[in-house]
């Protein structure tokens, strides 16, 4: 299996820009998670989806970010417009399970975004 | 407010030393995870414990969740500069797919 996929793997973009994450969660996982992680804050859940339905976004900033998840095996964060602030690594990981019978979340390499 | 407090959050060692890296919680741990980091990458998933008093081990790395289920300690034995990284704990407080992280410590090994 070829594991939680990214792309891209580094972004580098001006402030306003709009700027878009894709995430590919491993085949037969029925959970996706957005986490941002920088070093003040550490790393935040944004948002998760459970069945390509999106379950909890109070973790997601403010309006200028959205996440989608149209099928199974796809999601995208966006940022738009971006701002200097929203400079992080941002990680998607998937899991299979629900409630108690949660396993472990597996992580993607992240994604590295600069917002100039 | 941190739900999940890590300490310390940043350690140096030597090489060969053992230590050891604690989670807390205010509340009932119902999964604790155990990830390691290394710098500019990403998580690399080590242990999960579920029930109260579970110990695992994973090559010189153990973890333990203690019997009130609020407390966990990875405790690294002979350390080795491969065991440098950030180590994160993770954990499912509400019995849903939401894993809430510390912030991390920081482990540096000095050769």
């Amino acid at each position: 299996d070829a594991g939680v996929i990214q792309s891209p793997r580094h972004e580098v973009t001006e402030m306003g820009q709009e700027v878009t994450l894709r995430c590919k969660p491993i085949s037969g996982h029925n959970s996706l998670f957005w986490y941002r992680q920088t070093m003040m804050r550490g790393l935040e859940l944004l948002i998760y989806f459970n069945n390509n339905v999106p379950i909890d976004d109070s973790g997601m900033p403010e309006d200028r970010f959205s996440a989608k998840m149209p099928n199974a095996s796809f999601s995208t964060l966006k940022i738009q417009p971006s701002e200097p602030r929203d400079s992080a690594v941002y990680f998607c990981a998937s899991s299979l399970g629900q409630g108690a019978q949660i396993e472990t979340q597996y992580f993607g390499p992240g994604t590295r975004l600069l917002v100039l | 407010s941190q739900e999940l407090e890590q300490s310390p959050q940043s350690l140096i060692v030597q090489e060969g030393k053992n230590l050891t890296i604690n989670c807390t919680s205010s509340k009932t741990l119902y999964g604790l995870y155990w990830y390691k980091q290394k710098y500019g990458e990403g998580l690399i998933f080590l242990m999960m414990l579920q029930k109260g008093g579970e110990e695992k081990s994973h090559e010189k790395i153990t973890a333990k969740l203690d019997e009130k289920k609020q407390q966990s300690s990875l405790h690294i034995t002979a350390s080795q500069p491969s065991h440098a990284g950030i180590y994160l704990c993770g954990a499912d407080m509400n019995r849903d797919d939401k894993i809430i992280f510390g912030k991390g410590t920081r482990l540096h090994i000095l050769p």
